[in-house]
């Protein structure tokens, strides 16, 4: 068990619905972190928080859409996304986003059809 | 660009054999360096880490790995594997760059130990 919870564990989404994946941890950090990991790929790092702040957006589509309300929770908002998103999306978090080790929730497995 | 580089993707061993799972990366500026692993069902979770100090590291479940920085290389050993070290393995790397922190994956080494 672990202090990083993400819901839903799946989801299965049409491509014109609107969705969002939430992520809480509870270990008090400061940092919080978007992950996409698809089969054969490296995990790909999506929106950094730092303190409440993004940090940094690693050139994601604007289909995908992250909210930070407090250090200790995170939402990906998701809209018009394509089959090509389908992927585990793991929500991480880390005392200060400063390269810190990452703390990692289950995931989220995503299904757009 | 910044790249980390796990050679090998699969891994099946037996019980009490010795394990080396290699990790490269490519920056010349100074990293953190991590292995996580991934246990069936579970989530990712720390193995062990490297900052500074003594190059060699020690992890739980009697995992250790070797940071050679004229390498690049992190490599994650194991003396004698067990059914129980059956998981995925990734190596990550984080590095400073312009004040920006960076965090990289490898695309992981699934290993199996038969019993």
């Amino acid at each position: 068990e672990t202090g990083v919870t993400q819901t839903p564990r799946h989801l299965v989404m049409g491509m014109t619905n609107k969705k969002s994946l939430k992520c809480e941890q509870h270990l008090g950090h400061n940092a919080m972190y978007w992950y996409k990991q698809s089969a054969k790929k490296p995990l790909e790092l999506m929106f950094v928080y730092n303190f409440k702040e993004q940090t940094e957006n690693n050139s994601v589509p604007s289909r995908f859409s992250p909210e930070c309300p407090n250090s200790s929770h995170l939402f990906l908002h998701l809209h018009t996304l394509q089959p090509e998103d389908s992927a585990l999306y793991l929500c991480a978090s880390s005392q200060v986003g400063g390269g810190d080790t990452q703390y990692f929730g289950p995931g989220t497995r995503l299904l757009v059809l | 660009a910044q790249s980390v580089s796990q050679h090998n993707h699969h891994v099946i061993l037996s019980e009490a054999a010795s394990l080396e799972l290699g990790c490269n990366y490519s920056y010349g500026g100074t990293v953190n360096l991590f292995w996580y692993v991934q246990y069936p069902g579970q989530h990712l979770q720390l193995l062990l880490k490297y900052f500074s100090g003594d190059p060699l590291v020690k992890g739980i479940k009697g995992f250790e790995a070797e940071f050679i920085k004229s390498k690049f290389s992190f490599n994650l050993r194991k003396p004698s594997v067990q059914w129980s070290d059956t998981a995925e393995y990734f190596c990550a790397v984080t590095l400073n760059t312009a004040g920006t922190y960076k965090y990289i994956f490898g695309t992981g080494t699934r290993l199996k130990v038969l019993a």
